[in-house]
């Protein structure tokens, strides 16, 4: 399996640029998550999606974030405008829903520094 | 909400020795319980998945319990190696009421096993 796949991996952007990340889960996992890291917060969640509709998304800081799963193979994280605390790590993750014991798989990261 | 805490936030340690990480949590309405390495510019990758019925599980040098009375779980690492050396992540998996998935994580711990 490829796993969890995310694009683009380094992103250096201008503030009050729009800024795309996308996300691949793995193929048969029915819940996608986006995660942000930073070293001041942690990984935070900002937003779940259980069979392409968002769950949960009160993690989202803001209107500027917004977050779409239009298929069960894809998924998009926009930033707009972007502004200079945005800068992090943006993980996207993939699990089966079910409560029997499942794991949770990461990406390797989209890296986004706005300045 | 349940909150996760690991402490402690860093580590440093010798070649060859014995280690344990600890995770606290607030809540015993879990359904399991990950131990996650992070490497430095990579995304997370799962050690090891004990479900909420279960008391600990094995890989290798790696042993994590779980005491879901307590809120309290471990991650023992056996014999380390420098190549040990990562941030060590904790995540429970909430129960949800609704379909999909809730997982929680701590802010890690920062090993470093100095050859």
């Amino acid at each position: 399996d490829a796993g969890v796949i995310q694009s683009p991996r380094h992103e250096v952007t201008e503030m009050g640029q729009e800024v795309t990340l996308r996300c691949k889960p793995i193929s048969g996992h029915n819940s996608l998550f986006w995660y942000r890291q930073t070293m001041m917060r942690g990984l935070e969640l900002l937003i779940y999606f259980n069979n392409n509709v968002p769950i949960d998304d009160s993690g989202m800081p803001e209107d500027r974030f917004s977050a779409k799963m239009p298929n069960a193979s894809f998924s998009t994280l926009k930033i707009q405008p972007s502004e200079p605390r945005d800068s992090a790590v943006y993980f996207c993750a993939s699990s089966f829903g079910g409560h029997s014991g499942n794991t949770i798989y990461f990406g390797e990261g989209s890296w986004l520094t706005v300045v | 909400k349940q909150e996760v805490t690991q402490i402690p936030a860093a580590l440093s340690v010798p070649e060859g020795e014995n280690l344990v990480l600890n995770c606290s949590f607030t809540d015993s309405a879990i359904y399991n319980l990950q131990w996650f390495r992070q490497d430095p510019g990579k995304g997370l990758t799962s050690l090891l998945l004990i479900q909420s019925s279960q008391r600990e599980q094995t890989s290798g040098r790696l042993n994590a319990s779980l005491d879901k009375s307590s809120g309290r779980s471990t991650l023992y690492i056996a014999a380390s190696q420098p190549g040990d050396s990562a941030t060590y992540l904790c995540s429970l998996g909430g129960e949800e009421v609704h379909t999909g998935n809730q997982f929680y994580f701590g802010t890690g711990t920062s090993l470093t096993v100095i050859p």
